[in-house]
């Protein structure tokens, strides 16, 4: 079974510009997390889908940070404009569909804002 | 809002020693999730206690959830090399503005000297 799906891998921008970040995640796999995972921090919660409807957005910063995930599969997290303080590995994790179900994580997009 | 700490931050030991991280939560948990990040890695999955007082086994590694749900333990016999990594607790909301929420700890860092 193939595993949770992001890239790039490594991004490096200056403050002020943009980014995106792409998930794909486990197929069949309804929920579609995304974390922030600031250096010798644990994960925290930026936004979590349910096939493509939002969950829970409750730390997610509005007002640079998106995410879509159209169809229900793939998902997309920008920021417009980066902080320096955004600088982070940013991780995508999947799940079945239950909160007892085991949260399978991707490799992590390393971002650095310069 | 839900916070979960993690005690020690770091723990170095020497191989063969036992090792225990603790983990608090300021609110009621639903269930409990245990994952382990290898240094530049993605957090793994362990394990996931729900019951109150429950305790579960995985070779070395021996989880508990408290009785009253709101603290866990991850202990570690005779550690080896392989051990070295991150140690996250996660923990579900059982009520209130919590519920349904993962929250996860700051994380233990491993590190076993040969």
């Amino acid at each position: 079974e193939a595993g949770v799906a992001q890239s790039p891998r490594y991004k490096i921008i200056e403050k002020r510009q943009s980014v995106a970040f792409w998930c794909n995640p486990i197929s069949g796999h309804a929920t579609l997390y995304w974390y922030q995972q600031i250096l010798g921090q644990g994960p925290k919660l930026l936004i979590q889908f349910q096939n493509n409807g939002v969950v829970d957005d409750s730390q997610l910063p509005k007002d640079r940070f998106s995410a879509e995930r159209l169809k229900g599969v793939d998902s997309t997290l920008k920021i417009q404009p980066a902080k320096l303080e955004d600088s982070a590995v940013y991780l995508c994790a999947s799940r079945i569909a239950g909160r007892t179900d085991t949260q399978y994580f991707g490799p992590g997009t390393r971002l650095t804002v310069l | 809002g839900q916070q979960v700490m993690q005690i020690p931050q770091y723990q170095h030991v020497q191989e063969g020693e036992d090792f225990t991280t603790y983990c608090n939560s300021s609110t009621t948990l639903s269930n409990i999730q245990w994952y382990k990040q290898r240094p530049g890695g993605h957090p793994v999955f362990l394990i996931q206690l729900v019951k109150s007082g429950e305790v579960k086994k995985q070779k070395r590694l021996t989880f508990q959830f408290g009785e009253a749900k709101k603290n866990s333990s991850l202990h570690i016999t005779a550690t080896q090399t392989t051990d070295v990594g991150t140690y996250f607790c996660a923990g579900y909301g059982a009520g209130g503005t919590s519920y349904g929420k993962l929250t996860f700890g700051q994380g233990t860092i491993l590190t076993v000297h040969p």
